[in-house]
């Protein structure tokens, strides 16, 4: 079974500075897609980014980008000039792939704070 | 795109009243939908897997009987809590995969406030 540690249950930033939020993971396989999710006040979840095991490059999305350490199993996340709409809490997320593929394990959130 | 709908956004209700979910793939084909449970603050506990046309899978500790799940199509998976108490207070968060493709992550409704009075 897969396991999906989040060490910080709540952070805090200024506006416009960076974040590293961390997640380490424990998995037996080798094929496999990491996620990080938000999920805002309005409780919706919502894909922030998205990596594939099998690549080393780092997955970056506009101000998004991860640190993806397979041998480490560690996915931490980079929040650059953060922005107030950027407070949520944040989910890291393990999908494995093959059989019963699709169904996600979660770590147990960051609660971000973007203060002005 | 990836758009899914879930309904009614909050409901509240007496004890012993069933109350059904519904959440919608609006304009992809999900052959599995995943249902959730979500207390303040924390993470979401998966209650059960999804298969359209075929039994919903639970995961441990949950109740078949007191959550029924249909999946009868490949765009509607419905959670039916029969006899809510208080105890099934919580926020309920369905999500699906779009049909195909490796490595597709999961697409959120905006989830189910549901209070049992």
């Amino acid at each position: 079974a897969q396991t999906v540690t989040q060490s910080q249950p709540e952070m805090s930033v200024q506006e416009a500075e960076t974040v590293t939020l961390s997640c380490t993971y424990d998995t037996s396989e080798s094929n496999y897609y990491l996620f990080w999710y938000k999920q805002p006040p309005s409780r919706q979840m919502i894909l922030v980014i998205r990596q594939e095991a099998y690549k080393q490059q780092n997955a970056t999305e506009n101000r998004f980008s991860v640190n993806f350490q397979k041998a480490a199993k560690s996915f931490s996340l980079k929040i650059s000039d953060s922005q107030l709409g950027d407070t949520a809490m944040y989910f890291c997320a393990f999908m494995k792939l093959g059989p019963n593929a699709g169904k996600s394990t979660f770590g147990d959130g960051t609660t971000l704070t973007v203060k002005p | 795109g990836a758009v899914v709908s879930q309904h009614p956004s909050w409901v509240i209700c007496k004890s012993g009243t069933s109350v059904k979910i519904e959440c919608r793939s609006l304009d992809f084909q999900a052959t599995t939908m995943f249902w959730y449970r979500q207390f303040p603050k924390q993470s979401l506990m998966l209650m059960a897997t999804s298969n359209e046309g075929s039994k919903a899978t639970y995961e441990q500790g949950v109740e078949k009987d007191k959550f029924l799940i249909n999946h009868a199509s490949l765009t509607l998976s419905t959670l039916t809590v029969t006899s809510a108490h208080p105890e099934d207070s919580s926020f309920y968060i369905c999500s699906a995969r779009v049909f195909g493709g490796i490595g597709q992550p999961q697409h959120f409704g905006d989830g189910t406030r549901l209070s049992i009075l």
